[in-house]
């Protein structure tokens, strides 16, 4: 079954840009039908969707994020990143990607998950 | 965006206890509200669609209803397994997150 993977710096420094990488393995993201996402958790705290990637790289950013946001999608790679600029000490969660599986319209949801990775903003 | 709020944030109950769940969506999301459960360092695990549809491998006794903006988690006889954090998602992007419900043994 399809499988996610994220992988990336732990640590990035106030200012900068965050990198990260998620592998798709078990399926392919060219294959369509699917939205491929980024979540992320502070800690202790609840859940935040980022947003979302089409394989024909068509993105929706949440709007609160929007300005600092990039979703990429790499089709010969089967991978798909995510770029958060100008970070600071508040952009400090675990973050994981995930599939968007849609059913019909807004039936849709969010699996599988990748296991997270922790990215920590500090100098 | 669509804000969602769960209540209790947390909750304390025994093994074999009937637990519910609430959750509300600040506009109507007619049927369009997941659930997830998430354990300790673990990533969400998906659970319910559409409401009250489960995902295929989730024990029967997890139920969801609700329309609207009114929608409960119910967990019957809670199994140690069970106590988690549960969290409701509504389908419309922006996607939102309620704030969460833990569960916890009493």
């Amino acid at each position: 079954q399809v499988q996610l993977q994220e992988s990336g710096p732990g640590l990035v420094k106030p200012s900068q840009t965050l990198s990260l990488t998620c592998s798709v393995s078990g399926g392919s993201i060219s294959s369509g039908g699917y939205y491929w996402s980024w979540i992320r958790q502070q800690p202790g705290k609840g859940l935040e969707w980022i947003g979302y990637i089409y394989y024909s790289a068509s993105t929706y950013y949440t709007p609160s994020l929007r300005s600092r946001v990039t979703i990429s999608v790499d089709t010969s790679k089967n991978q798909f990143s995510l770029k958060l600029s100008s970070v600071t000490a508040a952009d400090s969660a675990v973050y994981f990607c995930a599939r968007v599986r849609t059913v019909a319209g807004l039936i849709n949801w969010f699996d599988p998950w990748g296991q997270g990775t922790l990215v920590t903003v500090s100098s | 965006d669509i804000q969602m709020t769960q209540s209790p944030s947390s909750l304390s109950a025994s093994v074999g206890d009937r637990v519910t769940i609430a959750c509300r969506a600040s506009q109507n999301i007619s049927s369009y509200l997941n659930w997830y459960q998430q354990k300790p360092g673990k990533a969400p695990k998906f659970l319910i669609y559409a409401a009250y549809n489960l995902q295929s491998g989730v024990p029967s006794r997890f139920s969801g209803s609700g329309s609207g903006t009114d929608f409960t988690l119910t967990i019957t006889s809670l199994q140690p397994e069970d106590f988690a954090t549960y969290y409701c998602q509504q389908s419309y992007v922006p996607y939102t997150f309620g704030q969460g419900t833990k569960l916890e043994i009493k």
